[in-house]
């Protein structure tokens, strides 16, 4: 079955860093996100992506952050300036389509992020 | 906007009781709804869904759940639980008009042998 992939899957930086997080989504899907995790908390949406661009992002989803998708399989997320606060765990998503039901969102095994 | 409300942050079952997951969502419109459950050091996997039509949906691995639009509420349960059920479950939702997934703060599942 086809499935999600996420690497690294473990990630330790320094503070100020840049970081790449790099995701390949299901190979026929037109639709990718980002959502994170911090500890203990909910999982929160980050970004979602169409069409070679951002089509929706949160307010978390500032300066510091940026996504591409640079090639036809792989869609990354990029932290220029990594803080303290960016240690979470972060999930890359695909769904093959937002019209109609299910929305379904086909989640990778996440990337853990840790700023030092 | 929308929210979810998972009642419980730690649930304990004996093996093969019953395990009831609460919960409870807002949304202006209607909603999609979707449970996932997070296995340690892995990913979230989809364990069930609804969209529209039958109210009572059932899932992977014994799981079903029931959209109660009255009650605002989409509880998931299954039967008799077993060792490898003990995980992390988010309930999440989507309203018919959005994309994004809201998820509730879950719910982590122990199970006593």
């Amino acid at each position: 079955e086809p499935e999600v992939t996420q690497t690294p899957s473990h990630q330790v930086t320094q503070m100020g860093q840049e970081v790449i997080l790099r995701c390949v989504p299901i190979s026929n899907h037109l639709y990718f996100y980002w959502y994170r995790q911090i500890l203990g908390q909910k999982v929160e949406f980050l970004v979602s992506f169409y069409n070679n661009e951002i089509s929706e992002k949160s307010e978390i989803f500032d300066d510091q952050f940026s996504v591409e998708r640079p090639d036809g399989s792989n869609f990354t997320l990029k932290i220029r300036s990594t803080k303290l606060e960016d240690s979470a765990m972060y999930f890359c998503a695909s769904s093959p389509s937002r019209q109609g039901a299910p929305y379904e969102q086909y989640f990778g095994p996440g990337t853990r992020l840790t700023v030092t | 906007a929308q929210s979810v409300t998972q009642l419980g942050s730690h649930v304990s079952v004996s093996e093969g009781a019953l395990v009831l997951l609460r919960c409870n969502y807002s949304s202006s419109v209607p909603p999609y709804l979707f449970w996932y459950v997070q296995y340690p050091n892995q990913g979230l996997q989809l364990l069930l869904k609804y969209t529209t039509g039958a109210t009572l949906v059932k899932g992977i691995n014994g799981f079903e759940a029931e959209f109660k639009k009255s009650e605002t509420s989409f509880h998931l349960t299954k039967p008799s639980a077993h060792m490898s059920d003990a995980a992390e479950y988010f309930c999440a939702v989507i309203p018919s008009n959005d994309y994004k997934l809201s998820f509730g703060a879950g719910t982590t599942v122990t199970v006593r042998a």
